[in-house]
């Protein structure tokens, strides 16, 4: 039961142009969402996060947008580089609990 | 910022024994840390979360027997993989959460183990 999911394995984008990356949800109990971003061999390290009380969140590049009805956000990346080239994972928790549920993840390939 | 750091970073054993991963907090008191485990091209499946001073809480269909957690302290968990198998082969990261809100959760660097 795969309740947070990234259906795109890998995106390739040209360097400079924006790079949106998805995640679906089917919890309706998940009120805070985050994005992790990962190079081989190595954690994970946090992005950036939203709390459902907002719809879009920015930071520099960074902006993340959450569509509840539809239960969907994505990650843009905008203007891309070649060094954002990694596994990006989208995360869910409940306000309730203290756990993170992880997407499948999407490499992304920033072409120079 | 909080930092977690995690060792070994890789390890090789021989089937049949026990590896031990450790993961500490560096700057800061984690009550709680997270063990995951990622197989190649999946998501980080929690396996179970480490409560400083009590039992560990596992997820359905982790073998705690298999998979030993220690919180002895507010800066350290271990976790040790026991009887290793081929199967148990994976990358595994700990995570820790430096505060109460969730952009706290700060992770390791993950430990490869391989099990031959």
């Amino acid at each position: 039961d795969q309740q947070v999911k990234q259906n795109s394995p890998s995106l390739s984008v040209q360097e400079g142009r924006i790079s949106i990356l998805n995640c679906d949800y089917t919890n309706s109990m998940f009120d805070y969402f985050l994005w992790y971003k990962k190079y081989p061999a190595e954690g994970p390290t946090f992005l950036i996060s939203i709390s459902s009380i907002k719809d879009k969140n920015e930071d520099g590049r960074f902006t993340v947008f959450l569509n509840k009805s539809a239960k969907h956000l994505s990650l843009h990346i905008v203007p891309s580089q070649p060094g954002d080239s990694a596994v990006y994972f989208c995360a869910a928790s409940e306000s309730s609990g203290s756990r993170l549920t992880f997407g499948e993840g999407t490499q992304l390939t920033v072409n120079p | 910022g909080a930092v977690v750091s995690q060792h070994p970073s890789r390890v090789i054993c021989k089937s049949g024994t026990s590896v031990k991963i450790e993961c500490r907090s560096l700057d800061f008191q984690a009550t709680t840390m997270f063990w995951y485990r990622q197989f190649p091209k999946k998501s980080l499946m929690l396996m179970a979360t480490s409560n400083e001073g009590s039992k560990a809480t596992y997820e359905q269909g982790v073998e705690k027997d298999k998979f030993l957690i220690n919180h002895a302290s507010l800066t350290l968990s271990t976790l040790t993989v026991t009887s290793a198998h081929p199967e148990d082969s994976s990358f595994y990261i700990c995570s820790a959460r430096a505060g109460a809100f969730y952009y706290g959760y700060t992770f390791g660097s993950g430990t490869r183990l391989t099990v031959v």
